[in-house]
This record gives structure tokens, C-alpha cells and sequence, in this order.
């Protein structure tokens, strides 16, 4: 049974490009969250995708967006990349929109120079 | 503002000694609690959460925490500690009636046991 997958692992972009991240979402699972976690801090919510559409978001700007396929795999993008955006981006899958446990992939390390 | 805190950075224990790793937080209502560990170059994984009930949850690799309403804590603790608990320890609550995605985590403990 596959567990929630992220590619790629890592990768280094420079400011003001953009930037594309994918996750497949652990088997039966249909719910995708991405978070967004800085060197030394917790995890903090970008948005949530359930049923193709985005459901919840958190307080992130308009250049971070995303997209959910019939397949329930997902993708975060940035847009206009900042220094600042530089963080490990994790993405978690669960059953539901609103509830079920959240299981986490290992995430994927972007450094914007 | 709702928050989660997590006082100290880094816990250093002795193998064999308990371990307690702190944890408050600052919601309205009756949050649902979670303690998630993060290994080296690896996902998330939750340890132990409540719901509602007993008070003393019991987790994953003999782990437990202590839900005290009055004083808003939820410290995770452990009788004896193994030189494989290494590792980053997050707090975490869901605030009522929020998705299961809508999850505010502390800052991060980091947890390291010398043989």
C-alpha cells in the first residue's frame, strides 16, 4: 500500500521563477493539504483540494495555487518566487474533506536563490 | 489569535530517563490534539491524539500525553527514554468544526536522547 508520494524531492529555483510540486495521495485517500514548513517552524497550512476544487485555504498569497486531478493526485504551484518561499512543502492525504487522520509524504525541499 | 506553543526548542535526555515535552495552546471551544514526530528526511507521522474521554492518551513507541483543560496543556511524555526517539517533535490542534486539513502546529521540539 503506497503512502502519500511528493516529487521531486528537491530542487533550487532563483527569484522570480516558478515552480511546480506534485503529490500522489496515499491509496483510497481523496483529500489533498498542502503545508508549507520553514527552517524551524511547524508546518503551516497552504489549502486544501477535495472533489477538484479548492475547499479551505490558509493565509498565503494569490501566487501560491494548486490543482487536484480526477485521479486525486495534486499540484502546488508558486508563482514570482521569492528568497522567502524557500521551505520544505508537504503535502498530507486523507478520506474526506473534513475528517479522517492526515498522513503526511515526506516532502519536497525547494531553495529559491 | 488561536496558537499553539511549544516552550522549549530542544530536550535533552539521558537514555533510560522519562522525557516530558511541552505543549499549550490558545483555542476557543474543545480542540482535537495531536502529537506528530518528524524523522530526519521523513514525512509526518502522528504519535498519539485526542478526541474526547480519558484524559491520558496513549500513543505509538510507549508514548503518552496528558490532556489538562484548565491549564490548555497536552504535554507528551515517555517512562523511559530510547536512543531511536531522536527526533522533532510537533504539538498540534484542530480547531472545531475545521476540516481535518485545517491543523495549527507548534514551532517544533527537538528531542535528542544521549546513550
Amino acid at each position: 500500500d503506497a503512502g502519500v508520494t511528493q516529487s521531486p524531492t528537491h530542487l533550487i529555483k532563483t527569484r522570480g521563477q516558478q515552480v511546480t510540486l506534485r503529490c500522489s495521495p496515499k491509496s483510497g485517500h481523496d483529500t489533498v493539504s498542502w503545508y508549507q514548513q520553514a527552517l524551524g517552524q511547524g508546518p503551516q497550512f497552504i489549502f486544501q483540494y477535495y472533489e477538484e476544487e479548492e475547499r479551505q485555504r490558509g493565509n498565503f498569497p494569490d501566487r501560491f495555487s494548486g490543482h487536484q486531478f480526477p485521479n486525486y493526485s495534486s499540484e502546488l504551484n508558486v508563482n514570482a518566487l521569492l528568497l522567502g518561499d524557500s521551505a520544505l512543502y508537504l503535502c498530507a492525504s486523507s478520506l474526506g474533506s473534513n475528517t479522517g487522520e492526515l498522513f503526511f509524504g515526506e516532502g519536497s525541499r525547494l531553495t529559491v536563490l | 489569535a488561536q496558537s499553539v506553543a511549544q516552550p522549549e526548542d530542544q530536550v535533552n535526555v539521558a537514555e533510560g530517563n522519562p522525557l516530558t515535552v511541552k505543549c499549550t495552546y490558545s483555542v476557543s471551544g474543545n480542540p482535537y490534539l495531536f502529537w506528530y514526530v518528524q524523522y530526519p528526511n521523513r514525512g509526518l507521522q502522528v504519535l498519539l491524539k485526542y478526541i474526547t474521554g480519558d484524559n491520558l492518551v496513549k500513543g505509538s513507541y510507549g508514548f503518552e500525553a496528558e490532556f489538562n483543560k484548565s491549564q490548555t496543556s497536552f504535554h507528551l511524555k515517555k517512562p523511559s527514554a530510547l536512543v531511536s526517539d531522536s527526533a522533532l517533535y510537533f504539538c498540534a490542534v484542530r480547531l472545531p468544526g475545521s476540516s481535518a486539513s485545517k491543523i495549527i502546529f507548534g514551532s517544533g521540539t527537538r528531542l535528542s536522547i544521549r546513550p
